[in-house]
């Protein structure tokens, strides 16, 4: 059984671009979750999607925002972009309450 | 007071030792928890998770959760030089949202 998947593995923008980052949930998982690790900081909670919604979002601003497609994919965008969001940045998804990691996106903004 | 404190570490054991990893939450409410282990540079991969008071034993592994004390810690026994890696303690506060918070990890290095 394949695993979460993300893309692109690396990403780097300048300071003001937009970013998006895309993640495949393991077959039969409805729910993803997207969570930020910045350098020396914990995992820290952005979004959760469920059945095509957004369910609940941290403690983030509104320029991160995304969306859930019919196949339970989904996409991070994060707007304006600032060096402070350089970033791995996860994904994981889940049928019932364990949640599954995917390998990251690491962002880099200068 | 952070919701889910663990110490930083690093914690250093000797190859084939045990090594205890705790996690204190502040949530009385809190339902399930779960401990993820992340090498350098890679993600969190799941070890084991645990809902009930007590023990619960897989391979090497024993999560111990005490929830009169807001207490959870992870038990490797055996330590192995492969097991050397940051410790994630989480816990889901709500359960109406599904989102874990997680303690900022315990470092552990077992020595050979």
């Amino acid at each position: 059984e394949a695993g979460v998947t993300q893309s692109p593995t690396h990403l780097i923008k300048t300071r003001g671009q937009q970013a998006t980052l895309r993640c495949s949930p393991i077959s039969g998982h409805t729910s993803v979750y997207w969570y930020q690790q910045a350098l020396g900081l914990g995992l820290q909670f952005l979004l959760w999607y469920d059945e095509g919604e957004e369910r609940n979002r941290g403690n983030f601003p509104p320029r991160f925002s995304g969306r859930q497609f019919p196949n339970y994919s989904s996409e991070l965008n994060v707007n304006a972009l600032e060096l402070e969001d350089s970033a791995l940045y996860l994904c994981a998804s889940s049928l019932e309450e364990t949640q599954y990691f995917g390998p990251g996106t690491r962002l880099l903004v200068l | 007071q952070k919701e889910v404190e663990q110490n930083s570490g690093p914690l250093s054991v000797p190859e084939g030792a045990i090594a205890s990893l705790n996690c204190t939450y502040s949530d009385r409410g809190s339902q399930s928890f779960f401990w993820y282990r992340q090498y350098s540079g890679k993600s969190p991969e799941l070890i084991m998770f645990i809902y009930s008071n007590g023990d619960k034993e897989d391979g090497r592994f024993t999560a111990q959760l005490n929830k009169a004390s807001q207490y959870v810690s992870l038990l490797i026994r055996d330590s192995q030089p492969s097991d050397s890696a940051t410790y994630l303690c989480a816990v889901r506060l709500d359960t109406g949202r599904r989102a874990l918070t997680f303690g900022s990890g315990t470092r552990l290095q077992v020595q050979p």
